[in-house]
C-alpha cells in the first residue's frame, strides 16, 4: 500500500528556533514530492521537488528531497509565530494522484 | 488572477439530503482534484477530472458520490443521501498540466 509518513506529528518550539520537518514515503510510482503549509484553511503549496540532492529555497524555508533513502526534510530558520500551522507533504505518483501523510502541527511560541 | 474557488464554505445537511459542492479552477487550469479531509487527519484522494471527464476516481466511494467538470461551469461533487460519517472538509484543487496542485479554501459539510 502506498504511504506516506511524516514525523514528528507534532512539534512545540520558541520563536527564534530552527526546525526540520521529516518526510519519507513509499510508493509504486513516484513524479515528485510536494509540501504544503495549511493555517485554518487551504493548503498553500511551498516547494515541489524532483530531483535529488537540490535544495530548493523560499526565504527562511528550505527543502531536500533523497530518492535513494525515500524522504525529504522541511527546514524553517528563525522561526516566527506566523511559521505555526499544519506541514503536509505529498507525493505524486503521476496520474496526478496525490497521496498525503498525516501533517506535522507546528507550533511556535513568542 | 483569482484563486481556486469553492462554495459553499459551510455546508449543513440532514441525513439523507443531498449535498452539492462547487469548485472553480484558478484560470488557465484544465485539471481539477478533490480530496476529502477528515478531522485530525491528513487529505485523501478522492476523484481527478478533465474537462468532461474524469480522469481517476479510485478515491472516490462507489456509492453516493459522483463528480463532474462541464466543458461551462464549475466542477461539482455531489453526495446523495449523505450520512453523518461524510461530515468532513473537502478540497477541491487545481493544476495547469502535470504541474503543482493549487487548493481552494474547501467546503466544510456538516451533516446532522
Amino acid at each position: 500500500e502506498d504511504k506516506v509518513v511524516q514525523s514528528p506529528l507534532s512539534l512545540v518550539v520558541h520563536e527564534g528556533d530552527t526546525v526540520t520537518l521529516n518526510c519519507s514515503y513509499e510508493v509504486t510510482n513516484f513524479r515528485s514530492l510536494l509540501w504544503y503549509k495549511q493555517e485554518k484553511k487551504a493548503p498553500t503549496f511551498l516547494f515541489m521537488l524532483t530531483s535529488s540532492g537540490i535544495e530548493k529555497k523560499s526565504g527562511r524555508l528550505s527543502s531536500i528531497l533523497d530518492k535513494k533513502e525515500l524522504f525529504s526534510i522541511l527546514n524553517i530558520t528563525a522561526t516566527q509565530t506566523g511559521d505555526s500551522a499544519v506541514y503536509l507533504c505529498a507525493v505524486n505518483q503521476g496520474a496526478q494522484k496525490l497521496v498525503f501523510g498525516q501533517g506535522t502541527r507546528l507550533t511556535i511560541n513568542p | 488572477n483569482a484563486g481556486v474557488m469553492q462554495n459553499p464554505r459551510h455546508l449543513v445537511r440532514r441525513r439523507g439530503q443531498e449535498a452539492r459542492l462547487r469548485c472553480s479552477p484558478m484560470k488557465g487550469h484544465s485539471h481539477v482534484y478533490w480530496y476529502r479531509q477528515l478531522p485530525e487527519e491528513g487529505l485523501k484522494f478522492m476523484v481527478y477530472l478533465q474537462k468532461e471527464n474524469i480522469i481517476d476516481e479510485s478515491g472516490m466511494p462507489k456509492e453516493r458520490f459522483s463528480a463532474e467538470f462541464p466543458k461551462e461551469g464549475p466542477s461539482i461533487l455531489r453526495i446523495q443521501q449523505v450520512v453523518r460519517g461524510d461530515s468532513a472538509a473537502y478540497f477541491c484543487a487545481s493544476s495547469p498540466e502535470f504541474y503543482e496542485q493549487y487548493f481552494g479554501p474547501g467546503t466544510r459539510l456538516t451533516v446532522t
